[in-house]
């Protein structure tokens, strides 16, 4: 157990419909961020979120959303969804995003996403 | 914008054998770290091993080395003594400072017994 957890495991829904997948950081990590990993494909990163702040962006669709909580979980929101958004959605923490980073991230287990 | 690129779709290693894959990296910062992540068939991201820029010591972690070659931009990682529960896919990721991290496409390992 990395101590990241995401939820669900697993989803599958049909396409044009809105998923929320949640993540909670590790226990005094600060920061979240969501990477997409398409099949056999490296991760791309999506977005990151500091102390409930966002703080970068990456190749994310206008169809998504996310946001940090003050509990510091983390929501991704997928609507409208597309056959080509299935993939694994992983959530990974660090403590502090700028130094803390050097010691990698801390990744959850990821979410299936299946647009059917 | 940094990229990370792994040239080896697929690499392949006899049990007990030493295998190295490869990873090249660009970028204009002169501060910024390098990982190499494991991805078993679980999909869990288990972080291997990693390099401080600055460091000029190749890191080490058991039978997981590297070879950090900075002027090259070059990353490779060394595997000895080959084992079963060593095939999964393998990233190479960089980040710098106030940065995300940038992942390669990936190495897909075969370990044959």
């Amino acid at each position: 157990d990395s101590g990241v957890t995401q939820t669900p495991k697993h989803l599958i829904t049909a396409t044009g419909q809105r998923v929320t997948l949640r993540c909670s950081p590790r226990s005094g990590d600060l920061s979240v961020y969501w990477y997409q990993q398409s099949l056999d494909q490296g991760l791309q990163f999506l977005i990151q979120y500091y102390n409930g702040e966002e703080r970068a962006k990456g190749n994310i669709l206008e169809r998504f959303s996310a946001q940090q909580f003050p509990d510091l979980h983390s929501e991704l929101n997928l609507s409208s969804l597309e056959l080509g958004d299935s993939a694994l959605y992983f959530c990974a923490s660090t403590r502090n995003p700028d130094r803390g980073g050097n010691y990698g991230y801390t990744f959850g287990s990821g979410t299936r996403l299946t647009v059917v | 914008a940094q990229t990370v690129t792994q040239s080896q779709p697929e690499m392949s290693v006899q049990e007990a054998e030493t295998v190295t894959l490869s990873c090249t990296y660009d970028t204009s910062e002169s501060d910024y770290y390098l990982f190499w992540y494991k991805q078993p068939p679980s999909r869990q991201m288990i972080l291997v091993i990693r390099q401080e820029a600055y460091k000029q010591q190749n890191a080490t972690e058991n039978r997981f080395s590297v070879n950090f070659q900075k002027a090259a931009k070059s990353f490779s990682l060394k595997i000895s003594d080959s084992q079963l529960g060593d095939a999964a896919m393998y990233f190479c990721a960089y980040r710098s400072p106030f940065n995300d991290m940038r992942f390669g496409a990936g190495t897909r390992l075969t370990v044959k017994p």
